[in-house]
Parts: structure tokens; sequence; C-alpha cells
């Protein structure tokens, strides 16, 4: 089993500014990582796929990297609503697992 | 527009079985993989298991976690997908989701329900 560690656990951020999520697979994924938003009591959401696509509807300042283990989901400016808890998924085989997630709370 | 809307949890005492129902609309059901993912109360992502499509022959894949208790299918003519479990433990606790696999080989979930809360308890 493929397992996917999420840092931080936690993400302490302004609104405005920049916040950095890292994913990291125990052995390559390729570009098979998806990563979702999830907010209290709602689904998750996708929001990037193939490491680097945004998903329809998914504003730009969400950006993914990063290929093999290591992938980043950057915010560039955040907003009010992007303040939520972020899984990463690696789909590289039948098995998909998820990180642990990551909380990105408002500073 | 594509939904999901899972429906059959509550309340079931530890051993009992409980059999969870996913209805799909919005898009061609039979050509899709359709997933189980749980989530227990104030914890991540686990992903309880799969089946494929018709041209795949409807085969299944379970998580470790649940293997030999749980059961999916689906019947494509009521565009409905299924999660029979039978002996419940205290752990299976969380709220199932039901989501679509983006395609039949990228596994990713583009479409998810609004989830049903299983509690396990005596």
């Amino acid at each position: 089993e493929i397992v996917m560690t999420q840092s931080p656990a936690t993400l302490s951020v302004s609104p405005g500014e920049r916040a950095t999520l890292s994913c990291r697979a125990s052995q390559s994924v390729s570009s098979n990582l998806a990563w979702y938003q999830q907010k209290p009591g709602q689904a998750p959401r996708l929001l990037i796929y193939g490491a680097s696509t945004r998903a329809t509807g998914i504003p730009a300042r969400f950006s993914g990297s990063g290929s093999g283990t290591e992938f980043t989901l950057t915010i560039s400016s955040l907003q009010s609503e992007d303040f939520a808890v972020y899984y990463c998924q690696q789909y590289n085989n039948w098995l998909g697992t998820f990180g642990q997630g990551t909380k990105v709370e408002i500073k | 527009e594509v939904q999901l809307v899972e429906s059959g949890g509550g309340l079931v005492q530890p051993g009992g079985s409980l059999r969870l129902s996913c209805a799909a609309s919005g898009f061609t059901f039979s050509d899709h993989y359709m997933d189980w993912v749980r989530q227990a109360p104030g914890k991540g992502l686990e992903w309880v298991g799969r089946t494929r499509n018709k041209a795949n022959s409807y085969t299944t894949e379970y998580a470790a976690s649940v293997k030999g208790r749980f059961t999916i299918s689906r019947d494509d003519s009521k565009n409905s997908l299924y999660l029979q479990m039978n002996s419940l433990k205290t752990e299976d606790t969380a709220v199932y989701y039901c989501a679509r696999a983006s395609s039949s080989w990228e596994y990713y979930f583009d479409y998810w329900g609004q989830g049903t809360l299983v509690t396990v308890s005596s």
C-alpha cells in the first residue's frame, strides 16, 4: 500500500497570504495525484487532478505541482472561503489512498 | 447536473448489518466505476471499495479493513450503487460517501454525494 503523508497538519495563514501544502508518497505515483477541499459538514470537492490540472470551476489561485513522490498545492492568495481541510490522494494503482489532511485555518 | 444521493444510514448494533444506497443522475451511470469512501468522526478520508463498470465485468475491490464483511453492488437499470455492510464494528462508524471515479483508468473522484452517517453502537 502506498502511504501518503501530508504536511503540515495545520497551517495558519492570514487572508490574502500564500499557502503551500505538501504531500509525499511512500513510492512513486507518477502524476497520478489529486487534491480535494473539504469544508465542515460538506463532502470533499475535487480541486486538482493529474498533479497540476485544475478541475472544472476551480479558481486560478489554486495550483498543483510535483511528480513522483513530492507534490505541492499552492493557494496564491487565500480567500475567506478557502479555509478548509485539504486532502491529497494517489491513484497510481487501484488502491487509491488519501493523505491525512492539512487544515488551513485563519491566522 | 451530476448528482449522487446516499441513503440508508442509521444506528446499528455491533455485529449487525446495514445496506446503503446511492442514487445517481445527470450522467451515464453504467459507464463509470463507482466507489465508496468513508470518514470517521473528526478523521480523514478512507477508501472503502469500488465496483467497475459492465465493460470490466462489474469486478469489485475492497480495502483490507472491510474485505469479507462489505459487499458493493450496482444496478445500472436503476442508476444505483449499493454497499451491504455485515458484521459491523464500532470502528465502522463514519459518514459514507459514494463517489464517481473520473474514468476507468483514472481513479480520482470528480463527484461526491453528500454522505450518510452510519453509527455502530450498543
